[in-house]
This record gives structure tokens, C-alpha cells and sequence, in this order.
């Protein structure tokens, strides 16, 4: 599985848009993007994925580049209770397992 | 909504004894997997099973086995618990084919092993 950079933390205001960045330079044609989150003691929730459409659902928006080097997760309005550890995952169609980096601690400010 | 449970939040055991830990899905997923999480170590897959009966190792199996009886059940057995094992595990489990690639994830269980 391609390796992902993501910023150690973040901060964003209640009710902004919270923008949360992924690079994954060496990515391959048949790795999926994954966006998974983990508010403390809790379990990994699945937000998102996409291969190279940008895609979006009731949690979240990714946004993926052309050339699939990088992505965005986009939480429109973000609320106190996004605050959590986002993780960017790229993986294999058919792969087991899901490999964590360190992901991005996301803190949402009143 | 996919619901993965798992038996207990926290436990607490003493070295040397048998601990179970449970974990049941609800969407007739194929694949289930057991992860430890460590700080600064991230998830590590401990085994998966893709079918009833049938079981495959991670990366660290040791001091571990796995039973599945049933699609929707996996175990994870610590045959005797050692003071390394206390973590965070978290079960997953997994559809198979195309469009059925997401894990979905239990809340976890924090074992603690004096």
C-alpha cells in the first residue's frame, strides 16, 4: 500500500469549513483513497473513499487530484464533535488489512 | 447501518489467565479482522478470517487464536494473558467483492492485563 504524509495537527472554527489535506505521491491506478476518523477510545469510524472522482456523502466531501498525488477531506461545517484523529489511507481493492499512518489531530474551536 | 459490537469496553485481567474477547456483526460480512492499537505503533492486524471456519495470520499472531463458528462471530483467545497485550483491540469486519471493501469498526475493548 502507497505510504500518505498528513499534517500532525490541525485547528479549525466551529460552523468553518474544515479542509484536511493528504499526500500520497506514490499511489498507484488500482489504490483507493480512505478517510477514516477515531475520536478518542473510540473505534475507527469509515467517512469516505474514492479512486479518482471526487465523491461526496452525508459526513464529508473528498476531493482528489488529477493526477491522484493527493486528496482533501472537506468537512463542511464542522461541529465540536469532529474533533478527532482523520486518517488517510490508501489501499488495494482486495488488500486485508488497513494500514494507519499517525493521521491528522483535528481540534474544533468554539 | 453496518453495527459491529464487541463484548466488553474494558477488562481487566491478571497475567496467565484465559481471556475472550467477542465480536459480532450484523451486515453478513464475509471478512472479519482483529487489530491491536498501541500508541505510537498504529493498528496492527493480529488475524482475519474470510470465511466460517477459516482463519489467516497478521502480523503478530503470536499469543493469539482466533475461532470463528459462525459468520457473524469472531473470537479473539489470549491463551494466557501477558502484561504486553495490554492495548486497545478493536475487531472489523467486511463484505467481499466489488463495492464491499470497507471495514467497518467496533467501538473496542481497552484490556488491561496486571
Amino acid at each position: 500500500d502507497a505510504k500518505t504524509t498528513q499534517p500532525t495537527s490541525m485547528d479549525c472554527a466551529e460552523g468553518r469549513a474544515a479542509n484536511l489535506p493528504c499526500n500520497h505521491s506514490t499511489i498507484s491506478g488500482n489504490e483507493y483513497v480512505y478517510w477514516y476518523r477515531q475520536i478518542h477510545s473510540q473505534g475507527p469510524q469509515y467517512i469516505i473513499h474514492g479512486l479518482k472522482n471526487n465523491e461526496t456523502n452525508e459526513m464529508a466531501s473528498l476531493i482528489i487530484t488529477e493526477d491522484r498525488k493527493s486528496s482533501t477531506l472537506i468537512l463542511p461545517h464542522a461541529t465540536l464533535r469532529d474533533t478527532a484523529v482523520y486518517y488517510c489511507i490508501v489501499r488495494v481493492a482486495g488488500a486485508q488489512k488497513l494500514v494507519f499512518g499517525q493521521g491528522t489531530r483535528l481540534t474544533i474551536n468554539p | 447501518d453496518v453495527k459491529v459490537t464487541q463484548s466488553s469496553r474494558y477488562l481487566v485481567k491478571r497475567t496467565g489467565e484465559k481471556v475472550f474477547l467477542e465480536c459480532v456483526q450484523d451486515m453478513d460480512h464475509e471478512n472479519m479482522f482483529w487489530y491491536r492499537q498501541d500508541p505510537g505503533l498504529g493498528l496492527r492486524l493480529i488475524y482475519f478470517s474470510y470465511d466460517v471456519k477459516m482463519k489467516e495470520k497478521g502480523d503478530i499472531p503470536e499469543g493469539y487464536s482466533v475461532s470463528r463458528e459462525k459468520k457473524e462471530r469472531f473470537s479473539l483467545i489470549l491463551e494466557s494473558a501477558s502484561t504486553n497485550q495490554t492495548s486497545m483491540y478493536l475487531c472489523a469486519s467486511r463484505g467481499g467483492g466489488d463495492g464491499q471493501e470497507t471495514q467497518y469498526f467496533g467501538p473496542g475493548t481497552r484490556l488491561l492485563v496486571l
